[in-house]
């Protein structure tokens, strides 16, 4: 068990919809990072935030954004859905940003089906 | 900007062999390296990393990455394959703010 708690574990909706996905680092952890996991894209990351603030921008698109609040949870907020969103998406953890050397800890990971 | 390249998408050996999982990178800058395994319905689990301390860094279930800066290398390494094994495996490099993942390999453990 890494600590990290992702909810819900799986979602299914319908395109152009908005849903939201839910993440609780593990005990200590400062910063969140979310990363989509797709058979064609491989793992690619999002987004990452510190103590609240967000410090790295990766491949994320303009329908999506995040937040972290300040008891250190995290929500993706993904809307108008398309077919291609389909993925599963992690959250990891690490006490420091990972630019420091801290390694990642993950969730199971959110699993979305846009049909 | 850093990248990892992880060379074969599917490796298959036979319970007992040797496993050897490929990574080379490209970095500005002395990196930060990790292998990190993937279960089915899973989240990534760390393997290993490395941070410059040793060039050889042992790792858990028996696991082992060697970092070879003239070759840009970072490959991981297991002198006998266990049936357990059998997941799929990424390779990823932190410069900077984010952590960037390799294309992964899945390794097919056979009996």
């Amino acid at each position: 068990d890494s600590g990290v708690t992702q909810t819900p574990k799986h979602l299914i909706t319908a395109t152009g919809q908005r849903v939201t996905l839910r993440c609780s680092p593990r005990s200590g952890d400062l910063s969140v990072y979310w990363y989509q996991q797709s058979l064609d894209q491989g793992l690619q990351f999002l987004i990452q935030y510190y103590n609240g603030e967000e410090r790295a921008k990766g491949n994320i698109l303009e329908r999506f954004s995040a937040q972290q609040f300040p008891d250190l949870h995290s929500e993706l907020n993904l809307s108008s859905l398309e077919l291609g969103d389909s993925a599963l998406y992690f959250c990891a953890s690490s006490v420091y940003p990972t630019g420091e050397g801290s390694p990642l800890h993950f969730g199971n990971g959110t699993r979305l089906t846009v049909t | 900007a850093q990248s990892v390249t992880q060379l074969g998408s599917h490796v298959s050996v036979s319970e007992g062999a040797l496993v050897l999982l490929r990574c080379n990178y490209s970095s500005s800058v002395p990196p930060y390296l990790f292998w990190y395994v993937q279960y089915p319905n899973q989240g990534l689990q760390l393997l290993l990393k490395y941070t410059s301390a040793a060039t050889l860094v042992k790792g858990i279930n028996g696991f082992e990455a060697e970092f070879k800066k003239s070759e840009t290398s970072f490959h991981l390494t297991k002198p006998s394959a266990h049936m357990s094994d059998a997941a799929e495996y990424f390779c990823a490099v932190s410069e900077g703010g984010d952590m960037r993942f390799g294309a992964g390999t899945r390794l097919t453990v056979k009996p």
